[in-house]
C-alpha cells in the first residue's frame, strides 16, 4: 500500500461546479498535511495547509479526518484557472510524502 | 525578488555517468531540499539541508549525495546513473529548518539518462 494515495482522475468539470478530492495516508503518526497545486510542466506550489478543525481559504476548503486517515479538498465555483494537478502531502518527522496527484480540468 | 533557481534546466547523460545539479534558494532562506519527480508521480523526497547540515534523507541509494554551501546554495550529485534516474529534479527552499514549513519550489532540472 502506498503511503499517500490519491485518485489520479482526471476530473473534468464545468465552470462553476463543486469538486472534491480525497487523499488517504497510511502512517497514523503523520503530523501535518498540505495540499499543493502543480500546473502542467511547472513546479508545485503550496495551496493550503490542512488543520485538524478544517480550514477554508476563499473557494477552497480542506478537511482532516485522523480516525479514518484521510484529508479532503473541496473547490467551490470552479474556475478555468483551477485546472491543475492537486498533490496531497503528508509530513512526519521531517519527511514529506507526496501523493501522485489528482488531475482537474475545468471546462467552459 | 528572485525565486528558487536551478541549473541546468535540461540535461542528457549516459548510463554510468555522473551528474551535478545546482540550486540557489530564495534570498534569506536557509533550508534547501531536493525531490525527484518521475512522470505521472508526485515528488519524492531525497534530502534536506539546513544551515549546511543534513536534516533529512529519503529512501534513495548512496549514489545520491548532496551538500549545502555557506551561501545556502546546494548541489545534488548522482553517481553511476541508471535509466531509472530519468526524472525532474526539484529543489525547494524555506526559511525555517523543518519541512513542515512552506516549501518554495524551483522550476526543476529535467534529467534524461540514455
Amino acid at each position: 500500500r502506498k503511503e499517500v494515495e490519491q485518485d489520479p482522475g482526471p476530473f473534468n468539470v464545468p465552470e462553476g461546479a463543486t469538486v472534491a478530492f480525497n487523499c488517504t495516508y497510511s502512517n497514523s503518526a503523520s503530523q501535518s498535511f498540505f495540499w499543493y497545486r502543480q500546473d502542467c510542466r511547472k513546479e508545485p506550489k503550496l495551496l493550503m495547509s490542512v488543520y485538524s478543525s478544517g480550514n477554508e481559504d476563499g473557494r477552497f476548503t480542506a478537511q482532516l479526518n485522523r480516525a479514518s486517515q484521510y484529508i479532503s479538498l473541496l473547490i467551490r465555483d470552479s474556475k478555468l484557472s483551477d485546472s491543475a494537478t492537486y498533490l496531497c502531502v503528508v509530513y512526519n518527522n521531517n519527511d514529506m510524502r507526496f501523493g501522485a496527484g489528482t488531475r482537474l480540468t475545468v471546462k467552459p | 525578488d528572485a525565486g528558487v533557481t536551478q541549473s541546468p534546466t535540461h540535461l542528457i547523460k549516459t548510463r554510468g555517468q555522473h551528474v551535478t545539479l545546482r540550486c540557489s534558494p530564495i534570498s534569506g532562506h536557509k533550508s534547501v531540499s531536493w525531490y525527484q519527480q518521475v512522470l505521472g508521480q508526485g515528488p519524492q523526497f531525497i534530502f534536506q539541508y539546513y544551515e549546511k547540515e543534513e536534516r533529512g534523507r529519503g529512501n534513495f541509494p548512496d549514489r545520491f549525495s548532496a551538500r549545502q554551501f555557506p551561501n545556502y546554495s546546494s548541489e545534488l550529485n548522482v553517481n553511476a546513473l541508471l535509466l531509472g534516474d530519468s526524472a525532474l529534479y526539484l529543489c525547494a527552499s524555506s526559511f525555517q529548518g523543518a519541512l513542515l514549513y512552506e516549501q518554495y519550489f524551483g522550476p526543476g532540472t529535467r534529467l534524461t539518462v540514455t
